[in-house]
């Protein structure tokens, strides 16, 4: 079975700093993919960046970085910079290439991430 | 973004009576899903299907069925709606499935259902 903690219910942050959300996930999977989304209050569900289990290099899109320590089983989402516009919540998900289950995203319980100005 | 889009966008319906879900994508991408979203409990795997006619459950699939005739069209009907399954519902698409981890998801607007 495949399990994601993310253990910051709500996070404030001021406008400009770095953030980092954290992401723990469990699985006896070699081959799995992590991937973060946004939901802002308007509900949709925004991808943003994800990360293959083999990838040697933490991935980045614009100013989102996902910081994969395998080892540890964590891959947490740092977003550099932050706007008032990266307000919402964020989920961190993963996939696994087999594990016997239902295809699909596992996700965790979102944290609520508020920039203040 | 990907085109997906659900229907109807906001329902509200009786308990008992049977409802239906659209999810129509113009991607043409094999995989699709359900979720649904509740308070405390991120999102969660209803059905998905790996292609026409092509369905399996998910973790939470009690009380819900599905249906694919076409690439395009993945439904959700809930024979006997209870207020338990007052949720808000996703549809997803993917390129690829299990065998392939990497592809993400794209998620629909969204169905605000309530039953009363």
């Amino acid at each position: 079975a495949q399990k994601i903690t993310q253990t910051q219910p709500g996070m404030f942050v001021q406008e400009k700093e770095a953030v980092t959300l954290d992401c723990t996930y469990d699985t006896s999977d070699q081959s799995y993919g992590l991937f973060w989304y946004k939901q802002p209050s308007s509900g949709e569900m925004i991808f943003l960046i994800y990360q293959g289990s083999y990838d040697e290099q933490n991935a980045t899109e614009g100013r989102y970085s996902l910081n994969f320590q395998k080892a540890r089983k964590s891959a947490n989402l740092v977003i550099s910079a932050s706007q008032l516009g990266d307000s919402a919540m964020y989920f961190c998900a993963m996939r696994a290439k087999s594990g016997g289950g239902a295809d699909g995203l596992t996700f965790g319980k979102g944290t609520h991430l508020i920039i203040q100005p | 973004d990907a085109g997906i889009t659900q229907s109807p966008r906001h329902k509200v319906t009786e308990t008992g009576t049977p409802v239906t879900l659209r999810c129509h994508q113009t991607e043409n991408h094999r995989y699709m899903y359900w979720y649904r979203q509740d308070p405390g409990h991120g999102l969660r795997l209803i059905h998905y299907s790996y292609g026409v006619k092509d369905t399996d459950k998910g973790e939470v699939s009690d009380g819900y069925s599905v249906s694919r005739s076409k690439t395009e069209d993945f439904l959700l009907t809930l024979e006997s709606a209870t207020s338990s399954q007052t949720s808000v519902y996703f549809c997803a698409i993917s390129e690829s499935g299990q065998g392939s981890p990497l592809y993400e998801q794209y998620f629909g607007p969204g169905t605000r259902l309530t039953v009363t």
